[in-house]
């Protein structure tokens, strides 16, 4: 077991909404990256943050956006949904931000209609 | 820029066949290497990793992997296949000092026939 949760587990959204998953990172784990997997392809980055400061960014436009906390639990938040945001949007956190390990958690279905 | 290709997105295998995924990358740099399965629904588990030690890396499940620079490849293999191992295996690399910024291959379905 990763001790990385998700939630939701399921969400469905109208395009033109905003939506924003979550994520609790693995205890001690104080990176969170953050990646978009859509059906039949591979994960794609998102972004990641270290420390509460974004450190690196993917090809995704800024309506994805996200935030870390404190006890370095994130979200993930997606402005003006397009039917193309369709994903599993898995959360993955890390002991540092080099460190090579990253522990995934069940991902979030999110379904744009 | 790095990148990773998985040849065929689907392989099916006889119960107590070889298992081959093929794998191969594309790094300016000294890649970091891994293979993780999904299974229906989950998220993603860590089956083995290469990080410059040891080209011959030993996973869990029985799965192993050889990186072998001349080739640039890094393929799974697992001797004898069992019903459990029908998942979608990813391959993915990144960079040595960017930690778990992974850039992932599209995947290959496993499927195991009794």
């Amino acid at each position: 077991e990763t001790g990385v949760t998700q939630s939701p587990t399921h969400l469905i959204k109208t395009r033109g909404q905003q939506v924003t998953l979550r994520c609790s990172s693995q205890s001690g784990h104080n990176t969170v990256s953050w990646y978009q997997q859509a059906l039949g392809q591979g994960p794609q980055f998102i972004f990641q943050y270290y420390r509460e400061e974004e450190n690196g960014r993917g090809n995704f436009p800024p309506r994805f956006s996200g935030l870390q906390f404190p006890n370095y639990s994130s979200e993930l938040n997606v402005n003006a949904l397009e039917l193309d945001d369709s994903a599993l949007y898995l959360c993955a956190s890390s002991l540092e931000y080099l460190e090579t390990e990253a522990f995934f958690g069940q991902g979030t279905r999110l379904t744009v209609v | 820029a790095q990148s990773v290709t998985q040849l065929g997105s689907h392989v099916s295998v006889s119960e107590g066949a070889l298992v081959l995924l093929r794998c191969n990358y594309s790094s300016s740099v000294p890649p970091y290497l891994f293979w993780y399965v999904q299974y229906p629904n989950q998220g993603l588990q860590l089956l083995l990793k290469y990080t410059s030690a040891a080209t011959l890396v030993k996973g869990i499940n029985g799965f192993e992997a050889e990186f072998k620079k001349s080739e640039t490849s890094f393929h799974l293999t697992k001797p004898s296949a069992h019903m459990s191992d029908a998942a979608e295996y990813f391959c993915a690399v990144s960079r040595g000092n960017q930690g778990g910024k992974l850039i992932f291959g599209q995947g290959t379905e496993l499927s195991v026939k009794p």
